[in-house]
């Protein structure tokens, strides 16, 4: 498997938290993307870090790549109960041509 | 409108009806996908198309096929489906093989 054994599964916050969650990867790479899932609906893309930039920020969210470590993360700071998602990380295989993607962070947000 | 299109939205068959899923792209997007997400195993890649008339396999290909005649469209069938086919299938398209990735709306398949 492309994913270390520590991405977290789920998680349950109220509204207004701010939470992280991990991705850690096997296969090196120098480009990390996250995707949002709403229930019913299919992936979208949020945020592409690249290594050269070590963190990078869309709105509330926020986007770290560590290269040493193999791992990513993504922030989102103040939640809504509109963030309630599942958050999958993706990086490059298959050389280049296609993506594969992370089992996937079950976010429930209440408000 | 950047958008991608899947038909049907829902369908039930039965075992050893064949299946056709159908993708739609707006975006001229030379590069199209089709996964199956089943619950606990995130996304799992099952073809590839590059363009038209040039398919890969992707991980989990035993038991389906694919046709891409038109850039915009790509087929998923399902030949003889079988239970264990039963699972949400998403379409998806991108300008290269590693950018991001648009996803349709999926189609909730059921073999009974």
């Amino acid at each position: 498997s492309q994913w270390g054994e520590e991405n977290l599964q789920a998680l349950s916050i109220q509204e207004g938290e701010d939470v992280t969650m991990n991705c850690s990867y096997k296969t090196y790479t120098t480009v990390v993307q996250w995707y949002r899932q709403k229930s019913g609906k299919g992936p979208a893309q949020l945020i592409l870090i690249r290594s050269n930039e070590r963190e990078k920020r869309s709105g509330r969210l926020r986007a770290t790549l560590d290269t040493s470590s193999q791992s990513s993360s993504l922030s989102i700071t103040g939640t809504l109960a509109t963030d309630t998602a599942v958050y999958f990380c993706a990086t490059p295989y298959q050389g280049g041509r296609a993506l594969i993607f992370g089992t996937g962070t079950t976010v429930s947000v209440s408000p | 409108d950047m958008k991608v299109t899947q038909m049907p939205r829902y369908l039930i068959k039965r075992m050893g009806e064949n299946v056709l899923l159908e993708c739609g792209q707006d975006m001229s997007h030379e590069t199209m996908y089709w996964y199956r997400q089943d619950p606990g195993l995130g996304l799992q890649l099952i073809y590839i198309s590059y363009d038209v008339d040039s398919n890969s396999e992707g991980d989990i290909p035993k038991g389906y096929r694919v046709s891409r005649k038109k850039r915009e469209h790509f087929s998923l069938i399902l030949d003889s489906a079988k239970t264990n086919q039963t699972s949400v299938y998403f379409c998806a398209s991108s300008l290269k093989g590693y950018a991001e990735q648009f996803f349709g709306p999926g189609t909730r398949l059921t073999v009974l």
